[in-house]
């Protein structure tokens, strides 16, 4: 059974368009998480829900909206993709350890 | 703020052999986790290990033990009998406070290499 899942794995688009990812997890947990792990390979906290609550919002741009209909889910929807917004993205959930998805490629041509 | 630093970008090990990757940390928080994932090339983040910032004693997992120095703010992971599937990136990260979310702050990452 997967934990945290994510769709799509690759995304290709071009600059401009709108997109959205979706994450599910079938843990019980209440927090669920939005990061972003750029070329380098940093990681760095997006945004942060409990219980369909936003707590964080780490001055992500306004073009990235997240939404989470139930606890058990959190997607994320972008807008007007710019060549920056590139990166690998996790969505993660945690109870007393935190368990990420398998990561969505997004390349912005 | 929270800070992680692993000042080893990259490292060698011999199969077989034991490995230990560096963590420091920095935070004003009394209470804290401290977490080792590990990234192959494939690119998921498995979790490897936890240590409480409480916790006398340091945790092991199979083949993964991690040296907790609470008073040198250190948590190095130690990766014992290394395997050619050890090589990867490895990633140590803190997690915050409830009321900060319990985000995870993470360090650059260390690339472990395995050779036969």
């Amino acid at each position: 059974d997967t934990a945290v899942s994510q769709t799509p794995k690759y995304l290709v688009t071009q600059m401009g368009n709108d997109k959205s990812i979706k994450c599910e997890q079938n843990l019980g947990h209440d927090t669920m998480y939005w990061y972003k792990q750029d070329s380098k390979k940093f990681l760095k906290i997006m945004f942060s829900y409990n219980n369909k609550e936003l707590i964080i919002n780490e001055t992500v741009p306004n073009r990235f909206s997240p939404k989470s209909p139930d606890k058990a889910h959190l997607n994320l929807h972008i807008n007007s993709l710019e060549l920056g917004d590139s990166a690998v993205y996790f969505c993660a959930s945690s109870g007393n350890t935190q368990y990420f998805g398998p990561g969505t490629r997004l390349t912005v041509l | 703020a929270q800070k992680i630093t692993q000042t080893q970008p990259g490292m060698f090990v011999q199969e077989k052999e034991a490995v230990t990757l560096d963590c420091t940390y920095d935070t004003s928080d009394q209470s804290y986790g401290l977490f080792w994932y590990k990234q192959p090339s494939s690119g998921e983040m498995i979790f490897l290990i936890y240590q409480g910032s409480y916790d006398e004693q340091n945790a092991t997992e199979g083949r993964y033990s991690l040296n907790f120095q609470k008073a040198r703010k250190s948590a190095n992971l130690v990766i014992s009998a290394s395997q050619l599937g050890d090589s990867a990136m490895y990633f140590c990260a803190m997690r915050g406070t409830l009321a900060a979310g319990n985000k995870l702050t993470f360090g650059g990452g260390t690339r472990v290499l395995v050779k036969p």
